[in-house]
């Protein structure tokens, strides 16, 4: 059983355009952290976030804590061909509880 | 500078057989994890290393599964009588302390990973 449910499982969309994903919980976490995945490689940490309501931008990537600290939220503006990766959004307890991750292909 | 490294890359084994995964983690980083990644869920944590602590066995998935860090570093992951279940991406983390709280959040570094496959 997921403690964090991610939505969508896939998305493909094209080159320019926006999307967001989405990681839910019935728990509450101390800290929530998002991660990127690329084939044959190891999760790479993008953000923590860790206040209720917290939003963090990191350049087209904006992220967004939800109030009761049981959602995220990553938003990803004019996407391009190099955000392509498995987005993964992990709870922090003592310990992380990883998301089963959204698989983002943005087209050229 | 060095990340963390695993090896092999790749194992391919027969049902019933012992295998072992190493973790070499960054250099100086005293908190070592492993996860496991099978296809279509997310990393599940089975095992947490911090200095000369005991371990943190609470996700280790049966008897079969068993981990040692010697000398505070490298880190060996062994599974014995593999079942086909076993296959998947066994990934590796190192952190500097491994304490976390509200303001200080370790980054955990991870490794490629190795993928196992039991036949």
């Amino acid at each position: 059983t997921q403690l964090l449910e991610q939505s969508p499982q896939f998305l493909s969309i094209q080159e320019g355009e926006n999307l967001t994903v989405y990681c839910n919980s019935s728990s509450v976490f101390s800290s929530l952290q998002w991660y990127r995945q690329e084939p044959g490689e190891g999760p790479v940490l993008l953000v923590t976030v860790v206040t209720g309501g917290e939003v963090k931008k990191l350049k087209r990537l904006t992220f967004q804590f939800g109030d009761a600290r049981k959602d995220s939220s990553l938003h990803i503006t004019a996407a391009q061909p190099g955000d392509t990766g498995l987005y993964l959004c992990a709870g922090e307890d003592y310990k992380l509880s990883f998301g089963a991750g959204t698989t983002v292909t943005v087209r050229a | 500078g060095a990340g963390v490294s695993q090896s092999p890359s790749n194992k391919v084994t027969e049902k019933g057989k012992d295998v072992e995964l190493r973790c070499d983690p960054i250099s100086g980083h005293t908190a070592l994890y492993w996860y496991r990644q099978s296809l279509g869920q997310g990393l599940e944590f089975l095992i947490y290393f911090q200095g000369n602590s005991a371990p943190d066995k609470s996700g280790l998935p049966s008897d079969r599964f068993s981990a040692e860090r010697t000398g505070g570093s490298v880190s060996t992951l062994t599974i014995q009588r593999t079942q086909q279940e076993d296959s998947a991406v066994y990934l590796c983390a190192s952190s500097s302390t491994g304490r976390q709280g509200i303001s200080t959040r370790e980054t955990q570094y991870f490794g490629p990973g190795t993928r196992l496959l039991v036949l």
